[in-house]
C-alpha cells in the first residue's frame, strides 16, 4: 500500500531558482525520506527526518515535515541542471518497508 | 560506500522463459529488496529477505520468486515470464537498524 504520496506535478525551473515538491501521507510515521532517481538509474537516498524533527538540511536541500497535516516538502536551492531527475518521498511501514510515492519530475533548465 | 550492482541493465526475454535477474551488494547489509517500476504505479515491493534463507512476500509477489543462498546476492525469478512482467526492475538493499536503502541501476525487462 502507498502511504507517500507527492503532489503529482511536473516542475520546470530555471537554473539558479528553488524548486519545492510536496508530499502527503495517510498514517502516522517514525521518519520520511527522499530519494532522488535520474532518467533511468536507481533510486538515491538524499535525506531522511524523524517525525520529532520540523526541518532539516543538507547541502542544498531542505526538508520539512509537518505531522499534523501529515505532509512534507523538499526544497531545492539554487538548482543545476545536474538537478533534473525525479524525486520521491518513502514512509516506513510495516517490517521496515517502504511506501514510495509516484514521483515529481523536476527539469532544470541551464 | 555502498555498491549495489545487478547483473544486466537490459534484457529482452520470449514469453514463457525463464528469468533470472542478479543482486549482489558488498557491504555486508542484511536486508534486500526487489522491486519492480512501472509509469503511474511508482516502486512496488515484490519481495524481500531480511538474511540468508529467508524470505518475506511483498505487495506484489504473484508470478516472482526470490532465492538467497549467500548474504551478498539476492535473486529475482520469473518463473515464466509474461508481457505484463515487462517493467524495470530495482534491487536495493539496507543496513540492520538503518532506515535509507540503497539502489542498483535497475535492470529494464522486456518480455515479448
Amino acid at each position: 500500500s502507498q502511504q507517500g504520496e507527492e503532489d503529482p506535478q511536473a516542475l520546470s525551473i530555471q537554473e539558479g531558482e528553488n524548486a519545492t515538491m510536496n508530499c502527503s501521507y495517510k498514517t502516522s510515521i517514525n521518519n520520511l525520506q527522499w530519494y532522488r532517481q535520474n532518467s533511468g538509474r536507481g533510486l538515491v537516498h538524499l535525506i531522511l527526518i524523524r517525525s520529532n524533527e520540523r526541518e532539516k538540511h543538507s547541502g542544498r536541500l531542505r526538508v520539512t515535515l509537518d505531522t499534523s497535516k501529515k505532509s512534507s516538502s523538499l526544497l531545492i536551492t539554487a538548482s543545476r541542471a545536474a538537478d533534473t531527475a525525479s524525486y520521491f518521498c518513502a514512509t516506513t511501514y510495516g517490517n521496515n518497508r517502504l511506501a514510495f510515492g509516484k514521483g515529481n519530475q523536476v527539469v532544470v533548465i541551464p | 560506500d555502498v555498491k549495489v550492482t545487478q547483473s544486466s541493465r537490459y534484457l529482452v526475454k520470449r514469453t514463457g522463459e525463464k528469468v533470472f535477474l542478479e543482486c549482489v551488494q558488498d557491504m555486508d547489509h542484511e536486508n534486500m529488496f526487489w522491486y519492480r517500476q512501472d509509469p503511474g504505479l511508482g516502486l512496488r515491493l515484490i519481495y524481500f529477505s531480511y538474511d540468508v534463507k529467508m524470505k518475506e512476500k511483498g505487495d506484489i509477489p504473484e508470478g516472482y520468486s526470490v532465492s538467497r543462498e549467500k548474504k551478498e546476492r539476492f535473486s529475482l525469478i520469473l518463473e515464466s515470464a509474461s508481457t505484463n512482467q515487462t517493467s524495470m526492475y530495482l534491487c536495493a538493499t539496507r543496513g540492520q537498524g538503518r532506515y535509507e536503502q540503497y539502489f542498483g541501476p535497475g535492470t529494464r525487462l522486456t518480455v515479448t
